[in-house]
């Protein structure tokens, strides 16, 4: 069966320091790639997807970047953060079928302080 | 980009069924609508998803409007741990990917 795995799952880091969150999907190959994030209190915000190896497209944030360097594998990258990167950060896979549902992994809780 | 419309809240007594709309005037042909969940500090998780017709699994039922315009999440008997946040979302065709975007989504309160 398929997992998806996100870690860490709590993290504060200070202003201006880097970030790196790990994802990985085992039991799957070629799965469509997403990041997304949580404001408090907010819905959901597409940040990057990605279709195959080294195929990105960011939606909005502009200093965070994302990076698949393997096929199962999807990173969340910033080299300095802000306060307002402070979310909850979701990981999540599909089949590359129209209707494959989408599967999340269990989040990272960012705090920048 | 087609866009969902969904009410901001709910509520619904235990046990009773539950209707939760969702309104998609601008959808395409080939847009799937799915729905998900979301319990407190966890990620969404799949309810269900359909395309023209009617759905239904061990976790909810879909009715989809004739022309596609609208749909309704339906949970026949509302229990406590319903209580969670629902998204209602098309899957769009960009560039040959598919982005998935959620909107806000309709939190429901199950009253005991």
């Amino acid at each position: 069966s398929q997992t998806i795995h996100q870690w860490p799952a709590t993290l504060v880091q200070p202003v201006g320091s880097p970030l790196s969150l790990e994802c990985t999907v085992e039991g799957t190959s070629n799965p469509n790639l997403y990041w997304y994030r949580q404001a408090a209190g907010r819905g959901l915000q597409l940040l990057f997807y990605s279709v195959g190896i080294g195929q990105i497209s960011s939606e909005v944030p502009q200093n965070l970047s994302a990076s698949r360097p393997q096929d199962r594998q999807f990173i969340l990258s910033s080299k300095k953060l802000l306060l307002s990167d402070s979310g909850f950060y979701l990981c999540a896979w599909r089949g590359t079928a129209n209707n494959s549902p989408l599967h999340f992994g269990n989040g990272t809780r960012l705090t920048v302080t | 980009d087609a866009k969902t419309t969904q009410p901001n809240s709910m509520e619904s007594n235990e046990e009773e069924p539950v209707h939760l709309p969702c309104n998609h005037s601008t959808i395409s042909g080939t847009d799937y609508i799915h729905w998900y969940r979301q319990l407190p500090s966890q990620g969404p998780e799949y309810v269900i998803h359909g395309l023209t017709s009617n759905v239904n699994n061990r976790m909810a039922s879909l009715a989809i409007a004739e022309d596609r315009k609208s749909s309704t999440l339906i949970l026949h008997r509302a229990t406590l741990r319903d209580a969670a946040v629902y998204y209602c979302i098309l899957y769009m065709n960009s560039g040959g990917y598919q982005k998935v975007t959620f909107g806000i989504g309709t939190k429901l309160q199950v009253i005991p």
